[in-house]
């Protein structure tokens, strides 16, 4: 049971640069979540997906886009990367009444 | 403001018991969520509590006062590998988790 998988689990690139954080579930979760986490502060969210075809914005979403053409796949697109996007980015899943996170194990990037 | 309030770090004694408070001011209230995140790990999931009242799950045990705005996560017969930060969050109105920033908490043998 794979539970969430993320990739790649660690970056580094240059500012500027387009990259792409991988997101797949196989629980058949219908809500999907990205988040950073910053040294200090609490998990912040990015972006949303309460089900497929639809996607919102969270507390922190200049910078990154999302989409959401299917139940499993979530991906973080940051279009041009700047140094203050060095975060790790968990994304989460979930699908129960009592709205339980299953998060998968991080993307550590650092841009420079 | 939406606000959680944990303190930064605690240190406790493994076999101990400690206790870790989280204060919440939200818009509305829909649950209250204790997760645990090892070092370099993802956060996991420890409690949820809706209701006033403590709730216990083996060692641990988590307390809701919603007319307070207060929570605890209650740890006993501590082990080295309860080593870890303790994460609070709160549903609010919205259906949107707001997190705290986490407790680190360190065991000392």
């Amino acid at each position: 049971i794979a539970g969430i998988t993320q990739a790649p689990t660690s970056q580094i690139l240059a500012a500027g640069r387009r990259m792409t954080l991988r997101c797949t579930q196989d629980m058949r979760h219908n809500a999907m979540y990205w988040y950073r986490q910053d040294l200090g502060l609490g998990l912040r969210l990015i972006h949303y997906s309460n089900t497929a075809g639809t996607t919102g914005k969270g507390e922190v979403p200049d910078g990154y886009s999302v989409s959401r053409a299917n139940t499993d796949d979530f991906p973080l697109t940051l279009a041009s990367a700047v140094p203050s996007q060095t975060s790790v980015y968990f994304c989460a899943s979930t699908g129960g009444n009592t709205g339980e996170l299953f998060f998968g194990e991080g993307s550590r990037l650092t841009v420079l | 403001g939406q606000n959680i309030d944990q303190p930064t770090e605690m240190t406790a004694t493994e076999g101990a018991i400690v206790q870790i408070n989280c204060t919440y001011q939200t818009s509305g209230f829909n649950g209250l969520f204790w997760y645990q995140q090892h070092a370099g790990e993802a956060p996991t999931f420890l409690s949820y509590n809706v209701l006033d009242g403590l709730e216990e799950k083996g060692r641990f045990s988590s307390f809701l006062s919603r007319s307070k705005g207060y929570s605890y996560l209650l740890l006993k017969e501590l082990q080295m590998k309860d080593s870890a930060s303790y994460l609070c969050a709160v549903m609010d109105s919205n259906y949107q988790l707001i997190w705290g920033a986490g407790t680190k908490l360190i065991i000392k043998p």
